[in-house]
């Protein structure tokens, strides 16, 4: 069945780096947009970036742009976010999701269809 | 403080129905920009419920419905059940400035 499975959360002190996984299965990969979603302790979701499956498409929520690169293995069925110079506010579960996403005729269509469990940084000293 | 407002939390007894509104600019929540709407029980990953301002999913329950007027989105569950009770995301994306954003979240609780 259509499977997202994230890993490679943890404990990190401030300044750190860390990198996701996430595994996908049961559906064509390279045929769909993936996304990063974070939910800090007691708060609501937030876009972190998201990536075309033809790779011609990256997008990065501005609170991380420069220290996180998104990147997908189509080979593998995997979704990865390299995670730098990490900060105590990035402390959340992440979540891999898969995007429909496209503009047609004007219209703005974007919804996330499939989710992961999740993985769960903690940056803290 | 998010694009998009939805009120902290709303609720009610079983089987009445509520609305959730999702409000933003043009640039989020107008003609153009389709809505969807995610369900997060507590400790669990957020599940699409509603999307392109009005569909299901298969499988979720026709007690659900979206609409869309102006720049307001709405949820609406009738028939409120005890799993009902969840937190409840509205989204949308910003083609102009590729942003993809979200609502603060609402506390539906079936009392």
């Amino acid at each position: 069945q259509v499977q997202l499975v994230e890993s490679g959360g943890g404990l990190v002190k401030p300044g750190g780096s860390l990198r996701l996984s996430c595994a996908a299965s049961g559906f064509t990969f390279s045929d769909y947009y993936m996304t990063w979603i974070r939910q800090a302790p007691g708060k609501g979701l937030e876009c972190v970036s998201y990536f075309s499956g033809s790779g011609s498409i990256i997008h990065y929520a501005d609170s991380v742009k420069g220290r996180f690169t998104i990147s997908r293995d189509n080979a593998k069925n995997s979704l990865y976010l390299q995670m730098n110079s990490l900060r105590v506010e990035d402390t959340a579960v992440y979540y891999c999701a898969r995007v429909l996403l496209s503009t047609v005729q004007r219209y703005h269509y974007y919804h996330m269809d499939v989710w992961g469990r999740g993985t769960t940084v903690t940056v803290s000293s | 403080q998010s694009a998009l407002t939805q009120p902290a939390s709303v609720s009610g007894s079983p089987g009445q129905s509520i609305t959730i509104s999702c409000t933003g600019t043009s640039s989020y929540v107008g003609t153009y920009n389709l809505v969807s709407w995610y369900q997060q029980h507590p400790g669990k990953a957020p599940k699409l419920m509603i999307y392109e301002d009005s569909k299901r999913p298969s499988g979720v329950s026709n007690r659900l419905s979206g609409s869309k007027s102006g720049n307001m989105a709405s949820l609406t569950i009738s028939g409120l059940q005890a799993e009902d009770e969840a937190d409840y995301y509205c989204c949308s994306y910003a083609g102009s400035s590729s942003h993809v954003v979200f609502g603060g979240g609402t506390k539906l609780t079936v009392l």
